[in-house]
């Protein structure tokens, strides 16, 4: 099946950095990925949609100023977690679906990035 | 209401025993349809589709009523490492595809 892989898995930052998510399909061409952010023991809540080769779009309530999210390619979303706060702490998700062609709605999702700021 | 709803959990259940989860999407016009699996501090993994047919993989049985806009999921003879929390997903074309997740159900499979 599709592969989605994301890096880092791990971060641990200090209060006041940014922190850059990378996540790429590794063996298809994503023209929309998702970002997602999950607390322990809620589900996924939709941070924003990236759409390759323009802005990405924004949930309500999230800060794109605070979330910088570039598509540039069919195969890279990155997500920047700018000045990031131990409130930020969360584990973050990618998702990509494949390009139009094979579309049935399933999202293939990157293994996740931990973050935590001190 | 939210658009995609499920049974709130979670569920504790002994080994070989058979655990229903029921799902709930509140948009009629949602296209495609979910299970996904996901185990703790980890991403989701797609499960099953679901079909208005419905369709089984060994153990797992989903299936989906339209007219209700319910969808279930069914696990027979519950295994150890069936414990995770499964989350009803439902997918809207409106222009573009929009995925919406349930909160998910945990479920607790006991020897």
């Amino acid at each position: 099946g599709a592969v989605v892989s994301q890096h880092p898995s791990w971060v641990i930052c200090k209060s006041g950095t940014s922190v850059k998510i990378e996540c790429r399909s590794l063996d298809f061409q994503a023209t929309t990925m998702f970002w997602y952010r999950q607390f322990p023991k809620q589900s996924l809540m939709l941070m924003a949609t990236s759409n390759e080769g323009s802005k990405a779009t924004y949930e309500q309530g999230v800060e794109k100023d605070k979330f910088l999210i570039n598509h540039a390619s069919l195969t890279l979303s990155t997500l920047t977690v700018t000045s990031a706060h131990p409130e930020d702490s969360s584990f973050y998700i990618c998702s990509a679906r494949a390009r139009a062609g094979v579309e049935t709605g399933e999202l293939f999702f990157g293994e996740g990035s931990r973050l935590t700021v001190l | 209401r939210k658009e995609v709803e499920q049974d709130p959990g979670p569920f504790n259940v002994p080994e070989g025993a058979t655990v229903a989860f029921n799902c709930t999407y509140s948009n009629s016009a949602s296209q495609s349809f979910f299970w996904y699996r996901q185990d703790c501090r980890k991403e989701p993994k797609l499960l099953m589709s679901v079909y208005s047919s419905g369709n089984e993989d060994g153990r797992f049985t989903a299936q989906l009523n339209r007219a209700s806009q319910y969808i279930s999921l069914l696990i027979r003879d519950s295994k150890l490492s069936d414990s995770a929390t499964y989350l009803c997903v439902v997918t809207l074309n409106t222009g573009g595809f929009k995925t919406i997740f349930g909160a998910g159900t945990r479920l607790f499979v006991k020897a």
